[in-house]
């Protein structure tokens, strides 16, 4: 089946403007995580959700970043009044109740860029 | 706090050479372990997990793994690499009560005709 999707797959922005990215996580999982990877920081947990239930929001790096998910399926990533040091590439996974513990499935990513 | 250290930024190696990448973690829990590689402008992809069992776990591309739990360690082999095998390796742990994973700072893999 399909895999986890996310779009757009390239996205550059001004600092100061905010941006959403998206994600399509595979068709009946229940978890979905955001990462981002960074040169100076590697990859990074920023949040996580399960099911209906409150987000895990531990990883988040600033209250300018939030993240909702509609529905128990798309994904939402929202940075607001962007900085260059947001730029990375923002990856999210998915996993199915039924995959052995952890086992996570990677969409290809959306590369940011702040100018 | 669980975390992973991959020893090596960089690994350069010849094709049909083989080659360890190096990964040790720390954990106070249960460990569950991962091997992710990424193909350059691509996500990450499954090479394979360690969950409990066997100490010594295949996975694709005819990569596998040793845990060794003395010595906290999850170094991933493969005894004869292609060119195709050049990208970026990660090892990871499964971290926190939620699942999130917690990566090492990943090793490149160079392999040079």
């Amino acid at each position: 089946g399909a895999g986890v999707s996310q779009s757009p797959s390239n996205k550059v922005t001004e600092k100061g403007k905010d941006v959403e990215l998206r994600c399509d996580p595979i068709s009946g999982h229940t978890a979905l995580y955001w990462y981002r990877q960074s040169l100076g920081q590697g990859l990074e947990f920023l949040i996580y959700f399960q099911g209906n239930s409150a987000p895990d929001k531990s990883g988040l790096p600033s209250d300018r970043f939030s993240a909702e998910r509609t529905g128990g399926s798309v994904s939402t990533l929202t940075i607001q009044r962007t900085q260059q040091e947001d730029s990375a590439v923002y990856l999210c996974a998915s996993a199915g109740a039924s995959a052995p513990s952890g086992e996570q499935y990677f969409g290809p990513g959306t590369r940011l860029t702040v100018t | 706090a669980q975390s992973v250290t991959q020893l090596d930024s960089q690994v350069p190696v010849f094709e049909e050479a083989p080659v360890e990448l190096r990964c040790n973690y720390s954990s106070s829990v249960s460990v569950y372990l991962f091997w992710y590689v990424q193909y350059p402008n691509q996500g990450l992809q499954l090479l394979l997990k360690y969950l409990s069992g066997s100490t010594l776990v295949k996975g694709i591309n005819g990569f596998e793994a040793e845990f060794n739990k003395s010595q906290t360690s999850f170094h991933l082999r493969k005894p004869s690499v292609h060119i195709s095998d050049t990208a970026e390796y990660f090892c990871a742990v499964r971290g926190g009560s939620q699942g999130n994973l917690i990566f090492g700072k990943g090793t490149k893999l160079s392999v040079k005709p």
